[in-house]
């Protein structure tokens, strides 16, 4: 059962370009909502979160957009560099349930080209 | 500051074979968590803790055993591996609070033939 849907699996973006990954969610439950991006060969990191009560969050190049009726959030990274090339997570987290369970989206594999 | 640490980094093991993955951290975090990687199935949960002497069940629990003797430790173990376990695995650690950042190790790459 997969709580959290992402897409696309792939993504290949022109060096400036935006790149842009989608998430929807099912559990109304969820409220957290936080991006990690991975390295191959490294775990994953965390890089952007925001919280249902705010629309958008921006931090540098990231930006999260949060639709809470759509239940859908997605990413977007603004003038894309070689070097944000990675796998990049979408997840959800129950806060209130008090097991901090982090639910994953199947991950997205961004190649900005040079 | 070490974070979260796995051990071994790799391994290859025969079907039939148990092992443990040993994952420690150093910061202090009450929860901790194991995932699998698979391609296309991103990053799964097998079990978690919510603090020393606690476990659960995750999404994938079937096949493994976890223990929590020591808060800062979590230990995943295969009693008789299957080539279904070739995977990556990778532990994770957060703390009790509003941010909810996790923490991940650099993850055990594990073939089972």
């Amino acid at each position: 059962q997969q709580q959290v849907k992402q897409s696309p699996q792939s993504l290949i973006v022109q060096k400036g370009g935006i790149s842009i990954i989608n998430c929807a969610y099912e559990n109304t439950a969820f409220d957290y909502f936080p991006w990690y991006q991975q390295f191959p060969g490294k775990g994953p990191a965390l890089l952007i979160a925001i919280r249902p009560d705010v629309s958008e969050k921006k931090e540098g190049r990231f930006t999260i957009s949060f639709n809470k009726s759509a239940k859908q959030f997605s990413l977007h990274i603004m003038d894309s560099q070689p070097g944000d090339s990675a796998t990049y997570f979408c997840a959800a987290i129950d806060l209130g349930s008090g097991t901090y369970k982090y639910i994953f989206g199947t991950g997205t594999r961004l190649k900005v080209l040079a | 500051n070490a974070g979260v640490t796995q051990t071994p980094k790799f391994r290859v093991l025969k079907t039939g074979q148990s092992m443990t993955l040993l994952c420690a951290q150093d910061m202090n975090h009450e929860y901790m968590y194991w995932y699998r990687q698979d391609p296309g199935m991103g990053l799964r949960l097998i079990h978690y803790s919510v603090g020393e002497g606690t476990t659960a069940k995750g999404e994938v629990p079937d096949g493994y055993n976890v223990s929590r003797l020591k808060k800062q430790n979590f230990l995943l173990g295969l009693e008789s591996a299957a080539p279904s376990q070739t995977s990556v695995y990778f532990c994770a650690s957060s703390l009790l609070s509003l941010v909810a950042e996790a923490f991940f190790g650099q993850g055990t790459r594990l073939t089972v033939v």
